[in-house]
């Protein structure tokens, strides 16, 4: 099984819609991390979590929110979505930083999100 | 403000060939460097980590090198194959302070190996 799962992965949405998309990981990290993909402008962080209390702006944060339900699970919700969100979205994992080896960050299948 | 830079944006290589992706970034105050795989409508794939005391990490057919102070890092993939088709990203971590936990990313090299 994925250890960093994305769900739905594929959705087409209306102007004005509120959408969520999940994401859960069994990795047990304690931080999550948002980020959408747009042709020619690579990933961009929207938002990041490093723990179910500690939720933070990313360097795109408009026009989305999130909700860290609990330390496996992340969403993220646009509430009225428009056009220019069309994109793909992954979340992200990864450990705390205090061992070397946590500092890797392992990606989800991604979902792509069409707004018509 | 780190700005990650990949070049080329595409490659086109025969079955077997050895290659070079290069992966250039403005800041040397770097914490790491990750090196990712993402295939067509995927996600991406970790594929190396080096950390900033280190040099090169190798997994496989795969070498990344590390050369801080110049800042660059280059990924060698060794007799490459069809299935290595895909787009190669790397990114960077800064050192430290506020935005520590960020990665900034180039926006990659599409490798294509024909067979």
């Amino acid at each position: 099984d994925a250890d960093v799962t994305q769900t739905p992965r594929n959705r087409i949405t209306k102007t004005g819609k509120r959408i969520m998309l999940e994401c859960s990981q069994t990795k047990g990290h304690d931080r999550m991390y948002w980020y959408r993909q747009d042709p020619g402008l690579g990933l961009r962080l929207i938002y990041y979590s490093f723990d179910v209390k500690d939720i933070n702006k990313g360097e795109i944060s408009d026009g989305y929110s999130v909700s860290r339900q609990a330390q496996a699970k992340f969403s993220l919700s646009l509430e009225s979505a428009i056009p220019n969100q069309t994109a793909l979205y992954f979340c992200a994992t990864s450990g705390d930083g205090q061992v070397l080896s946590h500092n890797e960050q392992f990606f989800g299948p991604g979902t792509r999100l069409t707004v018509l | 403000k780190q700005e990650v830079t990949q070049i080329p944006a595409a490659l086109s290589v025969p079955e077997g060939e050895n290659l070079v992706l290069n992966c250039s970034f403005t800041d040397s105050a770097i914490y790491n460097l990750q090196w990712f795989r993402q295939d067509p409508g995927k996600g991406l794939t970790s594929l190396l980590l080096i950390q900033s005391s280190q040099r090169e990490q190798t997994s496989g057919r795969l070498n990344a090198s590390l050369d801080k102070s110049s800042g660059r890092s280059t990924l060698y993939i060794a007799a490459s194959q069809p299935g290595d088709s895909a787009t190669y990203l790397c990114a960077v971590r800064p050192m430290s302070g506020g935005s520590n936990y960020k990665l900034t990313f180039g926006k990659g090299t599409l490798l294509t190996v024909n067979p």
